[in-house]
């Protein structure tokens, strides 16, 4: 079994909906829990940061780490044509990122 | 003026041939980094530097040699390429050994082994 289970979809919504992604882990230990988003051909960008539990928001961006559940989501609001992407959740106690294999995510105008 | 550089961006070889895949950061972090990534989009780490110390490296075959010459570069030598070998390597960089530490990646690099 993976460190970080992440379903890799694909997932493919209309403009405008809500896209919902999780993952889940088994490492008790995980404090930190990043989203990275990747564009076809290009390198993970980070997205979203959380330190322990939590929601975290930003902009149509939200965050949510249980970590009594060992499991985080990530939320994007009205969702556009250019969040079609890759998204990787990643997590850590210390300076090695475990991954999740990412979910793709299409959004059709 | 890209923080996290890697070269070539595509390469195509033959097998048992030996490659190298340069990186350079220009963030000035202290630590850098070389993931794989397969077919099914998984990230996994194979080494990491920090002040051209090597302080993580995974079970990886000895044909991939890693060299920082300096901190700012860290290159990626592979030996006698195997077809299992293809796949997408990034470089990254992350400001210092720290919980937490938020990793910069480049554009990867394609590999294919024929």
């Amino acid at each position: 079994q993976k460190e970080v289970e992440q379903d890799p979809g694909p997932l493919s919504v209309p403009e405008g909906a809500i896209v919902s992604l999780n993952c889940t882990y088994s490492n008790s230990a995980f404090q930190y829990f990043m989203w990275y988003r990747q564009y076809s051909r290009k390198g993970p960008e980070l997205l979203m940061y959380t330190y322990s539990s939590g929601n975290k928001e930003d902009g149509r961006f939200t965050a949510q780490v249980d970590k009594s559940s060992k499991y985080i989501c990530l939320f994007i609001r009205d969702s556009q044509p250019s969040d079609s992407a890759t998204y990787l959740c990643a997590m850590t106690d210390d300076y090695k990122l475990s991954f999740g294999a990412g979910t793709t995510v299409t959004v059709r105008a | 003026d890209t923080a996290v550089s890697q070269t070539p961006k595509y390469l195509v070889t033959q097998m048992g041939n030996d490659k190298s895949i340069k990186c350079e950061q220009n963030l000035g972090h202290d630590t850098m980094y070389w993931y794989k990534q397969d077919s099914k989009k998984f990230l996994k780490i194979m080494f990491s530097y920090n002040n051209k110390e090597l302080i993580i490296n995974e079970t990886v075959p000895n044909r991939f040699s890693p060299k920082s010459p300096d901190k700012a570069h860290l290159n990626l030598h592979i030996n006698s390429l195997e077809l299992g070998d293809s796949a997408v390597y990034f470089c990254a960089s992350s400001p210092r050994v720290a919980p937490g530490n938020t990793i910069y990646f480049g554009e990867g690099s394609w590999l294919t082994v024929v």
